[in-house]
C-alpha cells in the first residue's frame, strides 16, 4: 500500500473565495486522482493527473474551477476556484499501485458558507 | 455508461449474524471490480478486489465472487462484528491502462452486540 496525506484535513471558506487542497504520497506514482464525495452521496471522479501532463478531467469538471498541478511523481494539489456552498464535499486524493488497486488519502472537508 | 447499484442501508445486524450486501454494474468490457470501507471518522480503505469472472476476493473474513453472467458482486461475511460497523462503497474499474473508479451510493452498516 502507499502512505497517503491531504492538507488541510478540514476547512471553513467564504463563498468567492478558493481553497488548495496537497495530496503527498510516500512513494512514486504515476497516476494521481481526485474525487468528490458530496454530503452523503459517492465518490465522484473529478479528474485523472498524470506527471508532466495536463490533468483530465471528467464530464460535468473543468479546469477553471478545480486547476490541479501535478509537479513531481510524489505530490499533487487540486484547487476548488470561486466556491459556493454547493462545493461543499470531502475532496480525496488517489493514487493506483500496479494492479494492487487504488488507495485514498485520508480526504479534506471542505465547508463554504 | 458504467455504473454501480448498490442496495440501500442502513443495514442493521446483530454480532455474529451473516451479512450480505448486494452490488450489481454495468459495464463495457471486461471490468475490475472492488469494494471499499469507510469507519467513522476514517478514509476509504480497500478491502477486497477481483479482476476476472469467478475469481474471489476475500480480505478480513469478507467475500466476494465476480459473478458475470449476473454481473454481481455481493459483499459477504459469515459472523459480523460491531467493529465491521462501517459504511461499505463497491467499485468497478475500467481498464483503460489505469483504474478509473467508478462508485456505487455506499450502503451502512450498523452491528449491534
Amino acid at each position: 500500500s502507499a502512505v497517503i496525506s491531504q492538507k488541510p484535513s478540514r476547512d471553513i471558506c467564504q463563498r468567492g473565495t478558493s481553497l488548495t487542497i496537497q495530496c503527498q504520497v510516500d512513494s512514486q506514482v504515476t497516476m494521481m486522482f481526485w474525487y468528490r464525495q458530496q454530503p452523503g452521496q459517492s465518490l465522484t471522479l473529478i479528474a485523472t493527473a498524470n506527471q508532466g501532463s495536463e490533468a483530465t478531467y471528467e464530464s460535468g469538471f473543468v479546469i477553471d474551477k478545480f486547476p490541479i498541478s501535478r509537479p513531481n511523481l510524489t505530490f499533487s494539489t487540486l484547487t476548488v476556484s470561486n466556491m459556493s456552498p454547493e462545493d461543499s464535499s470531502i475532496y480525496l486524493c488517489s493514487v493506483e499501485l500496479g494492479r494492487v488497486g487504488q488507495f485514498f488519502g485520508p480526504g479534506t472537508r471542505l465547508t463554504v458558507l | 455508461g458504467n455504473s454501480v447499484t448498490q442496495m440501500e442501508g442502513p443495514v442493521t445486524l446483530s454480532e455474529e449474524a451473516f451479512l450480505t450486501i448486494n452490488c450489481t454494474y454495468t459495464a463495457t468490457g471486461y471490468p475490475s471490480l472492488f469494494w471499499y470501507v469507510q469507519y467513522p471518522g476514517e478514509g476509504l480503505q480497500l478491502l477486497l478486489k477481483a479482476t476476472k469472472a469467478d475469481d474471489k476476493g476475500s480480505n478480513k473474513g469478507f467475500e466476494a465472487t465476480y459473478r458475470k453472467e449476473t454481473t454481481s458482486f455481493h459483499l459477504e461475511k459469515g459472523s459480523v462484528q460491531v467493529s465491521d460497523s462501517a459504511v461499505y462503497f463497491c467499485a468497478l474499474g475500467t481498464d483503460t491502462g489505469f483504474q478509473k473508479l467508478v462508485f456505487g451510493t455506499g450502503t451502512r452498516l450498523l452491528v449491534s452486540p
